[in-house]
């Protein structure tokens, strides 16, 4: 049974780009949550998804946006890039109403 | 508002030897959940071992026991017989609840780099 799987694994962008982050949540499970890692840093809250609608958001910029598919699939995408947003992009699905989070192995971003 | 504070940045242990990692929280919902989570570096996060507010029982997981004192408001992971592959980063976490039927996030501490020596 396939965990979380989230792509890229690493990406290289320059500041001022936008880039889109994937996450496949782990069978079963329909709610995802996307966190942002900053170096030696705990992971902070961005947003979740559920039922294809955004329920919960971090204290982030709308620069930060995500979509939920009906297959439960998640993006994040992030505009106008700025070097502060480097950083690894952690993706957590779980079933409604448990705490059975799971978590992918992330999206390290490097913004040049 | 809801917080996870982890005191320790480092730590050593001897392998084979116990080792305590230390973390407090502040909420004052009464109803709430708190997790311990390993992290590699391959970044991945592993789910350790999980605590709820009304648990009248300390959580363990094989190696792993939460030491949860719920008016000192702490949730200490004890990691007996440490191994080698246990080296890593240790993430407490608690999660808030929102709505009913969700989920709800999760809040970190900043996390404990904990190194086990041969």
């Amino acid at each position: 049974d396939a965990g979380v799987t989230q792509s890229p694994t690493h990406l290289i962008k320059t500041r001022g780009q936008q880039v889109t982050l994937r996450c496949s949540p782990k069978s079963g499970h329909d709610t995802v949550s996307w966190y942002q890692q900053a170096l030696g840093q705990g992971p902070q809250f961005i947003f979740q998804y559920y039922e294809e609608e955004e329920r919960q958001r971090g204290n982030f910029p709308d620069r930060f946006s995500g979509h939920q598919f009906p297959n439960y699939s998640s993006e994040l995408n992030v505009n106008a890039l700025l070097l502060g947003d480097s950083a690894l992009y952690l993706c957590a699905s779980s079933p409604a109403q448990n705490y059975g989070y799971t978590f992918g192995s992330g999206t390290r971003l490097t913004v040049v | 508002a809801q917080k996870i504070t982890q005191t320790q940045p480092g730590m050593f242990v001897q392998e084979k030897e116990a080792v305590t990692l230390d973390c407090t929280y502040d909420t004052s919902d009464p109803s709430y959940g708190l997790f311990w989570y390993k992290q590699p570096s391959s970044g991945e996060m592993i789910f350790l071992i999980y605590q709820g507010s009304y648990d009248q029982q300390n959580a363990t997981e094989g190696r792993y026991s939460l030491n949860f004192q719920k008016a000192r408001k702490s949730a200490n992971l004890v990691i007996s017989a440490s191994q080698l592959g246990d080296s890593a980063m240790y993430f407490c976490a608690m999660r808030e609840l929102h709505g009913s039927g969700n989920t709800g996030k999760l809040i970190f501490g900043q996390g404990t780099t904990l190194q086990v020596k041969p």
